[in-house]
């Protein structure tokens, strides 16, 4: 069954503003993965926060995590028509599982 | 220089025909990965090749077999292909293990059997 569920689903902003998109999974975690994916494109790592990081930053990117809610969030600041995509986030399970698992992805619109 | 590159980047094609799709990477990753993603945008696994060696194989038709020559390439073979085999193809790789490093992707492979 599918790990990890983010929401929105669909989330539209204006140039400048914040994007706030959010993703909770059911297992335990090594680490939590953010991935962008542009229409037509293949998947781009974003940013990795390991289970034992509380938050992260990146450039415009902050990535928190939250083990105990089982949960996590990526911050996108001051967006930017470019910042249009699908965002993705992925969890590492471990236990000698070497294979990522996959949400089903906030589509962001940035709006000029 | 493209990281993963995937061929071909279109396949259309008809029910029962058989076909493949080559992934080759220049990282020196040991591990790859083939995804599957459908028109809902819901990515999954289907292989994972280290260093040659299949360590992930979930539940998929055996209608689909993965080879890997050597560790830089992991190619994908489709044999009687049905229409619910449409989607999108992805190719990944790492390096060992997800543990410190994200994946790297392809830019994928768009499926259609008619």
């Amino acid at each position: 069954s599918q790990q990890g569920e983010e929401d929105p689903q669909a989330l539209s902003i204006q140039e400048g503003e914040n994007a706030t998109m959010n993703c909770s999974y059911k297992t335990s975690i090594n680490n939590l993965q953010w991935y962008r994916q542009n229409s037509g494109r293949g998947l781009v790592h974003l940013i990795l926060i390991r289970s034992n990081e509380r938050e992260k930053h990146s450039g415009r990117l902050r990535v928190t995590l939250d083990t105990s809610k089982k949960s996590s969030s990526l911050l996108i600041t001051a967006s930017r028509a470019a910042d249009t995509a699908s965002y993705f986030c992925a969890t590492d399970v471990g236990g000698g599982s070497e294979k990522l698992v996959f949400g089903k992805g906030t589509k962001l619109t940035v709006n000029p | 220089d493209t990281a993963v590159s995937q061929t071909p980047k279109y396949l259309v094609t008809q029910m029962g025909n058989d076909k493949s799709i080559k992934c080759e990477q220049n990282l020196g990753h040991d591990t790859m990965y083939w995804y599957k993603q459908d028109s809902k945008k819901f990515l999954k696994i289907m292989f994972s090749y280290n260093n040659k060696e299949l360590i992930i194989n979930e539940t998929v038709p055996n209608r689909f077999s993965p080879k890997s020559p050597d560790k830089a390439h992991l190619n994908l073979h489709i044999n009687s292909l049905e229409l619910g085999d449409s989607a999108v193809y992805f190719c990944a790789s790492s390096p060992r293990g997800t543990k410190l490093y994200g994946y790297t992707f392809g830019s994928g492979t768009r499926l259609t059997v008619v």
